[in-house]
């Protein structure tokens, strides 16, 4: 069965901190990851996707996420953290093409001044 | 393209009262998904549906819940009679295949007060 954790519902960093929200899955075969992201009063929005190949990938305001089997992590980062990335981020993964879609619990992110 | 619609954006409506809130899917997305949204819970899948036919409703809470797709174009979510717990937001969308590959598109919600 597949499952995502989500470490910390919560995260602080400084404006132009780095940023690190973190994503844990477990899956029985190599899994599709996502990040997405929830602005306020809005729907989600795809960040970035790993699927095959490269696995480090980048994705939309300059965020990345590598996926690393052999922690059967996909943390997502950025380099320096701005005011309008606070938003709620979502870690998601799935088992392939025809398979059901699990979402992590959220991460709300906040930038400080 | 003008990405997934819902309507309303916001109800207000008051216990027992039958809510309706609707979907347009991408055209061309063959899956459609209905969320909902908590605090306590987070995201919940509620049903999807795959070329207008229901695929997996086992998170549809209860029976007052149901939903429909009549046509690759229009989904309806129906909560009759709905319940203070039913607050919530409500989220459609679409994709291309179930298991994410495309992305998930989602519309922007619709924001329920019951009470």
């Amino acid at each position: 069965a597949q499952s995502v954790t989500q470490l910390g519902s919560h995260v602080s960093v400084s404006e132009g901190a780095l940023v690190l929200l973190r994503c844990n899955y477990s899956s029985s075969v190599p899994p599709y990851l996502f990040w997405y992201v929830q602005y306020p009063n809005q729907g989600l929005q795809l960040l970035l996707k790993y699927t095959t190949g490269a696995t480090l990938v980048k994705g939309i305001n300059g965020f990345e996420a590598e996926f690393k089997k052999s922690e059967t992590s996909f943390h997502l980062t950025k380099p320096s953290a701005h005011m309008s990335d606070a938003a709620e981020y979502f870690c998601a993964v799935s088992e392939g093409t025809g398979n059901q879609f699990y979402f992590g619990t959220g991460t709300s992110l906040t930038v400080i001044p | 393209d003008a990405g997934v619609i819902q309507s309303p954006r916001h109800e207000v409506t008051e216990m027992g009262q039958e809510v309706t809130l609707r979907c347009k899917p991408i055209s061309g997305h063959d899956y459609l998904f209905w969320y909902r949204q908590t605090m306590m819970r987070g995201l919940e899948l509620l049903i999807y549906f795959n070329n207008n036919v229901p695929i997996d409703d086992s998170g549809m809470p209860e029976d007052r819940f149901s939903a429909k797709m009549p046509n690759a174009s229009f989904s309806t979510l129906k909560i009759q009679p709905s319940e203070p717990r039913d607050s919530a937001v409500y989220f459609c969308a679409s994709s291309l295949d179930q298991g994410g590959y495309y992305g998930y598109t989602f519309g922007s919600g619709t924001r329920l007060t019951v009470v």
